[in-house]
């Protein structure tokens, strides 16, 4: 069964940096797009990122460009969030989410994992 | 940027249909996908397509889209149909995911 398992969340200071990890299984992750999505305490889902299945195109939401990176190792089935310079406005859980395509657009997001807090707060 | 419009809450009783909008530029050009997700866990996808049903899940949850308005229809409503729901799209213009703001349905 495919599972996604979250990991690297916690309370940072603003302006520092954290890295969060996804590890998948059941499912030959080399094929799928995968996402970060964040949702604020309280407040509503909001798509963070997309990386395609062979990593060769990365799209973000206007508002962590310059800050946030996505990337994938293949061959570890798992995929990273490296976030710099954090804001409070990042307090978020961030759940990681496969593509039901290669991450190319138009598809839905039909696994999510059970997601990791990061709190950004001094 | 492309915004995606919901009502924040719709209330229904048990039996009773419940409709969700989503509003949005010539949405009916796109294709809508519908989320369900309960207090303390992660979205499950409950329409993909505009009106497609991942398995498992009851024919009660019908979709549909046509001009500035998608729909998700829950027939027949039962307590555990109690969440937030959220519509999503893929934005072709700027290659971004658009999430809507999100309807709470509370079963009376």
């Amino acid at each position: 069964q495919v599972q996604l398992v979250e990991s690297g969340g916690g309370v940072v200071q603003p302006g520092r940096s954290l890295r969060l990890s996804c590890v998948a299984s059941g499912f030959t992750f080399s094929t799928y797009g995968m996402h970060w999505v964040r949702q604020a305490p309280g407040k509503g889902l909001e798509w963070v990122a997309v990386i395609w299945h062979d990593g060769s195109n990365k799209y973000y939401v206007d508002s962590v460009k310059g800050r946030i990176t996505i990337s994938r190792d293949n061959s570890k089935n798992t995929l990273y969030l490296q976030m710099n310079s954090l804001r409070g406005e990042d307090t978020a859980v961030y759940y990681c989410a496969r593509d039901y395509g290669q991450g190319s657009g138009y598809y839905h997001f039909d696994y999510w994992g059970q997601g990791t807090l990061v709190t950004v707060s001094s | 940027s492309y915004v995606l419009t919901q009502p924040p809450s719709v209330s229904v009783a048990p039996g009773q249909t419940a409709r969700i909008t989503c509003g949005g530029n010539n949405i009916g050009s796109k294709s809508v996908h519908w989320y369900q997700q309960k207090p303390g866990q992660a979205p499950v996808v409950v329409v993909y397509d505009d009106s497609d049903r991942p398995s498992g899940i009851p024919e009660r949850f019908s979709g549909s889209n046509s001009g500035n308005t998608a729909t998700l229809t829950i027939s027949r409503v039962e307590a555990g149909d109690e969440a937030d729901y959220y519509c999503q799209v893929w934005d072709r213009t700027s290659d971004h995911y658009v999430f809507g703001t999100g309807t709470k349905v509370t079963v009376l």
